[in-house]
């Protein structure tokens, strides 16, 4: 069966530190990933995807960059945090393009999230 | 492009009672429907779908929704709820041709159980 991890699962960093969110996938090969904010109250609000390896779609301009080294790893970095990057981040995942049938392939498989606190 | 509202933030409800949350969509194209449920602090589970056939679809935990086309909505009904029922709730949508298959998200309702 398929499993998505996300470490940490908490993290307070100072303004100004560097960021590193790190998500994997594992029992799937060839998934498409996504990165979601959700601030306090609000709704999920997509930040990246990715539908292949080194390529990351951005869905907002922000102080936030996304990369894929290997197939299942999606990372989550900043160079220089910012008190508005504060927030449940989650990572999913879905079956990529055509490989699913009927619909299964828009199924988003979610993790655990991690809850950034920048001070 | 699609957009989701979910009408209510919060319903506050009492143990047992019945409990429906509503969703509303906007498409120019056809689309799935999800609703997902998260638990505070947790990621978010898939809780039912509709990606084709009966509009009735049943999903974990007694929950179903029923897909109404002419009406966009897709809402989430339970006949009788549990303590442990308490959660946000997401209605989502995704285009069937989205080779990305990206969702969108509505703002969430959380669901509050009364003893």
């Amino acid at each position: 069966s398929q499993t998505i991890h996300q470490w940490p699962a908490t993290l307070v960093q100072p303004v100004g530190s560097p960021l590193s969110l790190e998500c994997t996938v594992e029992g799937t090969s060839n998934p498409n990933l996504y990165w979601y904010r959700q601030a306090a109250g609000r709704g999920l609000q997509l930040l990246f995807y990715s539908v292949g390896i080194g390529q990351i779609s951005s869905e907002v301009p922000q102080n936030l960059s996304a990369s894929r080294p290997q197939d299942r790893q999606f990372i989550l970095s900043s160079k220089k945090l910012l008190l508005s990057d504060s927030g449940f981040y989650l990572c999913a995942w879905s079956i990529r393009g055509t490989s699913g049938r009927g619909g299964t392939k828009n199924i988003q498989y979610f993790g655990a999230g991690t809850r950034l606190s920048v001070l | 492009a699609q957009s989701v509202t979910q009408l209510d933030s919060q319903v506050p409800v009492f143990e047992e009672a019945p409990v429906e949350l509503r969703c509303n969509y906007s498409s120019s194209v056809s689309v799935y429907l999800f609703w997902y449920v998260q638990y505070p602090n947790q990621g978010l589970q898939l809780l039912l779908k509709y990606l084709s056939g009966s509009t009735l679809v049943k999903g974990i935990n007694g929950f179903e929704a029923e897909f109404n086309k002419s009406q966009t909505s897709f809402h989430l009904r339970k006949p009788s709820v549990h303590i442990s029922d308490t959660a946000e709730y997401f209605c989502a949508v995704s285009d069937r041709d989205s080779s990305a298959s990206k969702i969108i998200f509505g703002s969430g309702t959380r669901l509050s159980i009364r003893p």
